[in-house]
């Protein structure tokens, strides 16, 4: 059965800081997909990257950074020079590719609290 | 711009009543989830569906159903609430894709409690 563990409930940094959330899964598929997804306080989750299992290239998207790690099930994603505006809940999530309907299975988030 | 509608973004019910929570994405998805949220417990799937009409059970499906009649919307039902359901739940959809999974377009949330 396929796992996402965030083992971080809540991180509060002050602004300019930098953050890393960390992810751990678990899966028996050798193919599947990675996200992260922010929930900011209006509550609609915004997808913010993909990665699949073939493709452990890391990525950065401006201040946004993610080290995907598959001999250690790890898809870690970190905040630089965090901003008040990046306080929100963070969820990794992992999809096998034979599941039925792409579905996802999400950790347990993350709090960002980030102050000025 | 492309959307996944809830009806509700706050609900408060009675224990015991049947409570519907809608759900409406004009995106043309062929997938559609209902999932809770809970504090520490991330998201937990109760039902979703790949095609109208059909359905299948996620992790939480106890006191729960769900309708699918039409493509674009899916309608979570609690037959009769109890306290333990007041949560957040959330919807999605997904295109249904072989070839690369896209994740999913969430909805804003329905915040429902039950007294």
């Amino acid at each position: 059965a396929q796992k996402v563990t965030q083992a971080q409930t809540e991180i509060s940094v002050v602004e300019k800081e930098d953050v890393t959330l960390d992810c751990v899964y678990e899966t028996r598929d050798t193919t599947y997909y990675l996200f992260w997804y922010k929930q900011p306080p209006s509550g609609e989750l915004v997808f913010l990257i993909r990665r699949n299992s073939f493709d452990e290239q890391n990525e950065i998207s401006g201040r946004y950074s993610w080290n995907f790690q598959k001999s250690t099930s790890s898809f870690n994603f970190t905040i630089t020079a965090s901003q008040v505006v990046d306080s929100a809940v963070y969820f990794c999530a992992l999809s096998e590719a034979r599941a039925a309907g792409n579905k996802l299975t999400f950790g347990g988030g993350t709090r960002v609290l980030v102050k000025p | 711009d492309v959307k996944v509608t809830q009806s509700s973004r706050y609900l408060v019910k009675r224990t015991g009543e049947k409570v519907f929570l809608e759900c409406v994405q004009d995106m043309d998805h062929e997938n559609m989830f209902w999932y809770r949220q809970d504090p520490g417990l991330g998201l937990r799937l109760i039902y979703f569906s790949y095609d109208v009409k059909m359905k299948e059970k996620g992790d939480i499906p106890e006191g729960y159903s769900v309708s699918r009649e039409k493509k674009e919307r899916f309608s979570l039902i609690l037959e009769s609430a109890s306290t333990n359901q007041t949560s957040m739940y959330l919807c999605a959809s997904s295109p249904q894709d072989r070839t690369i999974n896209y994740g999913y377009t969430f909805g804003s949330g329905t915040r429902l409690t039950v007294v």
